[in-house]
């Protein structure tokens, strides 16, 4: 089984901008589509990012989202924080056997 | 409007069994793979187990393998999640999920869309 790795926490104030690193350990990641979710508190999840970098309808242009080859990353960008945007992040992808989250990224905004 | 309504936790002893269910409706149950994830409170997601919408194909997390067995009733509308030999490490809440498709319809390959409350088990003696 691979693994995706996210870092623990991320902060930034209002207005700016927040990039999340998803990195996948065995597989390319460009192979399997990546899935972001958005978890606030009290909340269940939903999808932000969906086949690497599709936006849901709903889902506002300040996300978006990429990947690297090279490093073998999956990056969420959130532009313009806002408040609201102070959540939980998973990223999330497969192989032939499973469906398996990174981590999570605690997102905060100043 | 999607809904999911999961029911079965509660408190059972280390070994122990419990069955899940998941009560689908607002959509075509047989059009859409769907999936047990978990989550403790305060950490992090897992998926847990995936079924195909035929019910052919099914997926578990290494963590489940051999002990726990999903299935889905086309008449019923429902999704089951067997769970046997439990532990304590699988004390979470346990959520009912629909799967939707982007751009390719394999059922691993497929995002979380819809998610149910929840259920919580708890194993403990």
């Amino acid at each position: 089984n691979f693994m995706l790795t996210q870092p623990h926490s991320v902060s930034e104030s209002p207005g700016k901008t927040v990039t999340i690193s998803c990195t996948r350990n065995s597989g390319s990641i460009a192979s399997y589509y990546v899935h972001w979710y958005q978890q606030r508190p009290g909340s269940l999840p939903t999808t932000v990012i969906y086949d690497d970098n599709q936006r849901p309808s709903g889902v506002p242009d300040r996300f978006s989202a990429s990947i690297d080859i090279s490093s073998n990353t999956a990056s969420l960008t959130i532009s313009g924080l806002k408040t609201e945007d102070e959540a939980d992040y998973y990223c999330q992808s497969f192989d032939s056997n499973n469906q398996v989250f990174g981590g999570g990224t605690k997102v905060t905004v100043l | 409007e999607v809904q999911l309504l999961e029911s079965g936790g509660g408190l059972v002893q280390p070994g122990g069994s419990l069955r899940l269910s998941c009560a689908a409706s607002g959509f075509t149950f047989s059009s859409y793979g769907m999936s047990w994830v978990r989550q403790v409170p305060g950490k992090g997601l897992e998926s847990v187990s995936t079924v195909s919408p035929s019910g052919e194909y099914t997926f578990y997390a290494d963590s489940v393998k051999g002990r726990f067995t999903i299935s889905r009733d086309m008449s019923k509308n429902t999704v089951y999640l067997q769970m046997n030999s439990l532990r304590a490490e699988d004390t979470a809440v346990y959520h009912c999920a629909k799967l939707a498709s982007g751009r390719v319809t394999a059922t691993l390959a497929q995002f979380f869309h819809h998610w149910g409350q929840g259920t919580l088990v708890t194993v403990s003696s």
